[in-house]
């Protein structure tokens, strides 16, 4: 089966800290994806990397960075945590080049800045 | 930028009723339309990807259909059950990138015993 983990279902963090959230998918997918929720709107992309090393900003993309140094891993960086930052997190993986394919996501990160 | 709208917000019914509801998309340039599904506590799963007009996809009490022409598609569960209970959500994709997929802010199902 299909398995997308993130590294953290809650975390409380501060203003101006530097926060890492953690992905990791064992099905060898090309793309991964980070996106954020809130209530009454649609799952924003933030970034999406669709091979190593490479990305590509998403709707969102301003206040976050990303790293992908192995093809099974996908981390958000928020450079300098803001209230603003507190939401749902949720990671995601598929194969393919193309939009064809579904997305498989983990479980989220419930991210609260203070 | 694709506007994806979804209807109703929310929903409850019965156990036992059936029930649909409906994804709405800018139809220029459709490449994809998918749904998920995502129960509190749990990660989305996906349900269905469509491509072509015209398209009918099923998966238990299930089915969706897709009408890229006029852009909207519908999701039908037949005799809902309590663990049918989710947010139900579309994502429309514009172009052959995946960065264009763009989701809807979801209908929330709740089906009563």
């Amino acid at each position: 089966d299909v398995k997308v983990t993130q590294s953290s279902r809650y975390l409380v963090k501060r203003t101006g800290e530097k926060v890492f959230l953690e992905c990791v998918q064992d099905m060898d997918h090309e793309n991964m994806f980070w996106y954020r929720q809130d209530p009454g709107l649609g799952l924003r992309l933030i970034y999406f990397s669709y091979d190593v090393k490479m990305k590509e900003k998403g709707d969102i993309p301003e206040g976050y960075s990303v790293s992908r140094e192995k093809k099974e891993r996908f981390s958000l960086i928020l450079e300098s945590a803001s209230t603003n930052q507190t939401s749902m997190y949720l990671c995601a993986s598929s194969s393919g080049q193309g939009g064809d394919q579904p997305q498989h996501f983990g479980d989220g990160t419930r991210l609260s800045i203070l | 930028i694709l506007n994806v709208e979804q209807s109703p917000q929310s929903l409850h019914v019965q156990e036992g009723d059936s029930t649909n509801f409906t994804c709405s998309f800018p139809s220029s340039n459709f490449y994809a339309l998918h749904w998920y599904r995502w129960e509190t506590a749990k990660s989305p799963e996906a349900l269905f990807v469509m491509t072509l007009n015209g398209d009918e996809k099923k998966k238990g009490r299930i089915s969706a259909t897709l009408n890229t022409k006029e852009g909207y598609s519908y999701l039908y569960i037949k005799g809902s059950q309590p663990e049918d209970s989710a947010t139900y959500l579309c994502a429309s994709m514009e172009g052959y990138n995946n960065n264009d997929m763009r989701f809807g802010a979801g209908t929330r199902l709740t089906v009563k015993p």
